[in-house]
């Protein structure tokens, strides 16, 4: 059974760093892409980028490069999303998810539980 | 960017009717968009992909079309649990979602 499963709530201040953890497991870890949406409260999904555990390769939305950085682990089938100085409007849910089909990022076959974030 | 365009926003069904929600891509996509249903507090759960074909899992009851640019979702018989929120997503050049339909009760 494919599973992904990503970190807890995080309660930060502004300026200060972070890094969300987003795991896979049940199926190839490096032959998945994996994206990563924000939820602002109340609102709509946006497409921040995808990852490709296989040889780290990355694409960023335009709105959030430069912004974030995305990475993984494969030795623990786990990609992360992080921050280096977060800012009250980064207050959002963040959704991992396994791409499909195999090694095309496509769409997003997967999701994780999603990781709340409230930066104040 | 491909601007993807939901309509309607809210869409108000009773249960065992039939909901149509629409998705309009602001230039072509071929059969690169699929469907996501979201319920609160809940993640996104893929519905459709390749704008026809139904995910492992997904009741036969919610289908996909298209039609040039438009693309449409239809949930037959509706269900306590698809009162949702839906989203359409494209994935021909990079990735863009609707703005979302909420289904609700009526």
């Amino acid at each position: 059974e494919v599973q992904v499963v990503q970190s807890g709530a995080e309660v930060k201040r502004p300026g200060e760093s972070l890094k969300i953890s987003c795991k896979g497991s049940g199926y190839s870890f490096t032959t998945h892409w994996i994206g990563w949406v924000r939820q602002r409260p109340g609102k709509g999904l946006e497409w921040m980028g995808i990852y490709y555990p296989g040889d780290s390769e990355t694409k960023y939305s335009p709105s959030f490069q430069g912004q974030v950085t995305f990475s993984g682990d494969t030795s623990i089938n786990t990609a992360y999303l992080q921050w280096s100085s977060l800012r009250a409007s980064d207050t959002a849910t963040y959704f991992c998810a396994r791409l499909g089909p195999t090694g095309s990022p496509d769409y997003f076959a997967d999701w994780g539980q999603g990781s709340l974030l409230i930066v104040s | 960017e491909i601007v993807m365009t939901q309509s309607p926003a809210t869409l108000s069904v009773s249960p065992g009717e039939t909901a149509t929600l629409s998705c309009r891509a602001s230039q072509g996509l071929g059969s690169n968009l699929a469907w996501y249903q979201q319920k609160p507090g809940q993640a996104p759960r893929l519905l459709i992909y390749g704008a026809v074909t139904r995910a492992a899992g997904i009741p036969a009851r919610f289908s996909g079309s298209a039609s040039g640019t438009e693309f449409t979702l239809t949930i037959n018989s509706l269900q306590p649990e698809d009162f949702a929120v839906y989203y359409c997503q494209q994935y021909f050049n990079w990735w863009t979602f609707g703005q979302g339909t909420k289904v609700e009760l009526k």
